[in-house]
């Protein structure tokens, strides 16, 4: 099955600092891929929508300064948080769409801002 | 905008029983719903995904049912083991992105 991965699974930083997290489709292209966030019980919640080659799309109430997404191929997106706040620790998943509209989720980063 | 209520939020069962996990949404313009599960810090695993044109999808002990015209879908796990605790969120996709539920956290009491 179509399998996506990220990267690094956790990270602990600094306030202030910024995070790169990695989200690679393996085994197929993405034109497509979701970036969520999670905080302890409570259900997935959808910060941007990230598609190849162009910008992404930013729900409401999410800062895409904070928050960058570069999707340069089919099968990397990525997700910087600039300058952390410890309000920022959280669970961020990725997504990758396939062909049917099924999304293929990536193992999670917790992240965590000291 | 759509919205999924999933019923109950928390349930514990004794292992061996059968039981079922709601799920209903107001939007029934779907593409498909997906159920995940979701360990306590891990990503999700797709369970189970039913297309709207679909009634139902089956994996070993897990049936999953969509009525999209009453916006509902069920869960259903047979002969529940305690490795079936976990979050089970149900997911619907439409014009946008999945949209969740908050989950059901099951406890499978051995």
């Amino acid at each position: 099955g179509a399998v996506v991965s990220q990267h690094p699974s956790r990270v602990i930083c600094k306030s202030g600092t910024s995070v790169k997290i990695e989200c690679r489709s393996l085994d197929f292209q993405a034109t497509t891929m979701f970036w969520y966030r999670q905080f302890p019980k409570q259900s997935l919640m959808l910060m941007a929508t990230s598609n190849e080659g162009s910008k992404a799309t930013y729900e409401q109430g999410v800062e895409k300064d904070k928050f960058l997404i570069n999707h340069a191929s089919l099968t990397l997106s990525t997700l910087t948080v600039t300058s952390a706040h410890p309000e920022d620790s959280s669970f961020y998943i990725c997504s990758a769409v396939g062909t049917g509209y099924e999304q293929y989720f990536g193992p999670g980063t917790r992240l965590t801002v000291t | 905008k759509q919205e999924v209520t999933q019923i109950p939020a928390a349930l514990s069962v004794p292992e061996g029983e059968n039981l079922v996990l709601n799920c209903s949404f107001t939007d029934s313009a779907i593409y498909n719903l997906q159920w995940f599960r979701q360990d306590p810090g891990k990503g999700l695993t797709s369970l189970l995904l039913i297309q709207s044109s679909q009634r139902e999808q089956t994996s070993g002990r897990l049936n999953a049912s969509l009525d999209k015209s009453s916006g509902r879908s069920t869960l259903y796990i047979a002969a529940s083991q305690p490795g079936d605790s976990a979050t089970y969120l149900c997911a619907v996709a439409g014009n946008t992105p999945l949209v969740f539920g908050k989950g059901t956290r099951l406890s499978v009491i051995a």
